[in-house]
């Protein structure tokens, strides 16, 4: 069973565009909604997350959005680069108790 | 530098043959969990501890091993390896649980022959 659903599985976006990848999750107990992004031949790194008790959070150029009643978030990547070309993990938990990853969008971005 | 450390990046075994694959953080991390990473898949969970002496079982165990002796290091123990165990393996560490967010080590990739 699937508890996050990601999509797409892979995005190619113009330099400059705006790459969004959605999530939608089953449990409603979650409370801890954080991205990962991986770059080829390295380990995932925490990008940004968020929790539901707020409706959107920014840093710098990404973005997550989350809409509790629908069980999406979705991240926004801003004036997206070459160099954000990587690939993208969601993931959500509740607390204590372990985190459950999505499947996973190869973000390219082309110039 | 906080991080954690995997060893070996790279290794080609044979059916059967006992190997480990081993984990270390620097960052005094009570959580420490093993991922493996296949394409199609995304990243699922291994084994996780969140502390010394204590190990769960995560969403695919089987056919693997872990212990917790030391809270720095937290190896991957597969006794009889078999084709299906080839993947990219994944160490990662936590402060105390994954909502403070995972370093994850730079990875394992295996290949069972």
């Amino acid at each position: 069973q699937q508890q996050v659903k990601q999509s797409p599985q892979s995005l190619i976006v113009q330099k400059g565009g705006i790459s969004i990848i959605n999530c939608a999750y089953e449990n409603t107990a979650f409370d801890y909604f954080p991205w990962y992004q991986q770059f080829p031949g390295k380990g995932p790194a925490l990008l940004i997350a968020i929790r539901p008790d707020v409706s959107e959070k920014k840093e710098g150029r990404f973005t997550i959005s989350f809409n509790k009643s629908a069980k999406q978030f979705s991240l926004h990547i801003m004036d997206s680069q070459p160099g954000d070309s990587a690939t993208y993990f969601c993931a959500a938990s509740e607390r204590n108790t372990p985190l459950v990853f999505g499947k996973g969008t190869r973000l390219s971005v082309i110039a | 530098e906080a991080q954690v450390t995997q060893n070996p990046r790279y290794l080609i075994t044979v059916t059967g043959k006992k190997l480990t694959v081993t984990c270390s953080q620097n960052m005094n991390h009570e959580y420490m969990s093993w991922y493996r990473q296949d394409p199609g898949l995304g990243l699922r969970q291994i084994y996780y501890s969140m502390n010394v002496e204590v190990t769960d079982k995560g969403d695919v165990p089987e056919g693997y091993k872990v212990s917790r002796k030391e809270k720095r290091n937290f190896p991957l123990i597969l006794e009889s390896p078999s084709p299906n165990q080839t993947s990219l393996y994944f160490c990662a560490s936590a402060l105390r649980d994954p909502n403070y967010g995972y370093t994850f080590g730079s990875g394992t990739r295996l290949t069972v022959v």
